[in-house]
């Protein structure tokens, strides 16, 4: 079964400081991975996804994440966080052959202080 | 663009009402998803459809029911509210081909069964 496994519940870090939040994926084929922010009362926003090709994905807002298939892992980094960034973010899972079907983990919260 | 727009915002129901949650998007995609998003549960996915006319559950549907006439609107349906249903609720949709797993949410609603 498809799973998604973020180990972190709760990351604080300085403004400035640089930013890994981990995710880990249960998947038997080929997986879509994504990245999706939330903000205080807000809907989801997508920073990036992965498909297949070059293992590390740019995104929106400086983001940037690396797929590793032999650790089964797909971290999102950002090398110098802002205020702005405190939000709660939600790694996910998908595959073509599961139509919309996605797995999210349980999110990670990100406190940023100054 | 309004993209996936749901109402209402913000809902409260007594213990065995029933409503409607709304979800409209107006970027002709094919796929409609909803989830509902409970404190350290990430999101669940509750029904999704793959066309109009087309559904199917997802994680977590009981309590639910859900249909699909157009493609542009699929609205859940709380037949007798518990209070085990008080959630977030998020829409989503997402289109065909490359972007089939690209996901686009709307601001959600907020629901609290009394």
């Amino acid at each position: 079964a498809q799973s998604v496994t973020q180990p972190d519940i709760h990351i604080t870090v300085s403004e400035g400081a640089s930013l890994e939040l981990r995710c880990n994926y249960s998947y038997g084929a080929t997986p879509y991975l994504f990245w999706y922010v939330q903000s205080p009362g807000q809907g989801l926003q997508l920073l990036l996804k992965y498909f297949s090709g070059d293992t590390l994905v740019q995104g929106i807002k400086g983001f940037e994440a690396e797929f590793k298939r032999s650790q089964s892992s797909f971290n999102l980094r950002k090398p110098s966080v802002h205020w702005s960034d405190a939000a709660e973010y939600f790694c996910a899972v998908g595959a073509q052959d599961t139509g919309n079907q996605f797995y999210f983990g349980t999110g990670t919260s990100l406190t940023v202080i100054p | 663009n309004a993209g996936v727009t749901q109402t209402p915002k913000f809902q409260v129901l007594k213990t065995g009402q029933s409503m409607t949650l709304q979800c409209a998007q107006d970027m002709n995609h094919e796929y409609m998803s909803w989830y509902r998003q409970d404190p350290g549960m990430g999101l669940r996915l509750i029904h999704y459809s793959v066309g109009a006319g087309i559904t199917d559950q997802g994680e977590v549907p009981n309590g639910y029911n859900v249909s699909r006439s157009t493609t542009e609107d699929f609205p859940l349906r709380l037949l007798s509210a518990a209070p085990s249903q008080t959630s977030v609720y998020f829409c989503a949709s997402s289109g065909q081909g490359a972007l089939q797993n690209i996901q686009y949410f709307g601001a959600g609603t907020r629901l609290s069964v009394l």
